[in-house]
């Protein structure tokens, strides 16, 4: 079974810039989850969709981050304009959540991309 | 406000002795617990969790955990560690809103060095 495929691995823009990030799920999961892990940190949920509705996003700043789902299944994840604070990791997960992204699912993650804000 | 405490930022340990990862936790009710483990360069990888049952949970890679309620604690173990187990373990617990509606909340993370 393949995994949560993320890209890109690694960025560097500078601050103002935009930046798009691109996570394909595993195949019949319907719940994915954005994260922002910054070093040191646990991850801090950013956005959770269920197949392509918004379940959460209360921790998503929205005047610069965006998400979609189109479809219900790739998503993206963009930032305009960066700034310096944005430079993190941003983890991509899915489970499977057959109601609203199951409490009780085991969520599989991406590798990764690791932003860096210069 | 709900929590999750990882109290030890790093553990040391030599190869071959047991390990144990410290996670306490301050939810109200019934909360899930997961442990997950984070490779150098690489996401979050899944290792078990607790939802209910029997308190001690088996997961990956040999390790278990032990969810004892009335010291809201979940500890990682495994029995004889090893060094490719060198990593950063993150527990993990759900917040107690209702239903579906339960938040995931993350430790910090602890880091586990297996010396050889």
């Amino acid at each position: 079974e393949a995994g949560v495929a993320q890209s890109p691995r690694y960025k560097i823009i500078e601050k103002r810039q935009s930046v798009a990030f691109w996570c394909n799920p595993i195949s019949g999961h319907a719940t994915l989850y954005w994260y922002q892990q910054i070093l040191g940190q646990g991850p801090k949920l950013l956005i959770q969709f269920q197949n392509n509705g918004v379940v959460d996003d209360s921790q998503l700043p929205k005047d610069r981050f965006s998400a979609e789902r189109l479809k219900g299944v790739d998503s993206t994840l963009k930032i305009q304009p960066a700034k310096l604070e944005d430079s993190a990791v941003y983890l991509c997960a899915s489970s499977p959540g057959a109601l609203a992204g199951g409490p009780a699912d085991t969520q599989y993650f991406g590798p990764g991309t690791r932003l860096t804000v210069l | 406000a709900q929590s999750v405490a990882q109290p030890e930022d790093q553990v040391n340990v030599a190869e071959g002795n047991p390990l144990t990862v410290k996670c306490t936790y301050s939810v109200s009710g019934n909360p899930y617990l997961f442990w997950y483990v984070q490779y150098p360069n690489r996401g979050l990888q899944f290792l078990l969790k607790y939802i209910t049952g029997d308190n001690l949970v088996k997961g990956s890679y040999g390790f278990e955990a032990e969810f004892n309620k009335s010291q809201t604690s979940f500890h990682l173990k495994k029995p004889s560690a090893l060094v490719s187990d060198s990593a950063l373990y993150f527990c993990a617990v759900t917040t107690s809103n209702a239903g579906n509606n339960r938040k995931l909340i993350w430790g910090l993370g602890t880091s586990l060095a297996v010396n050889p």
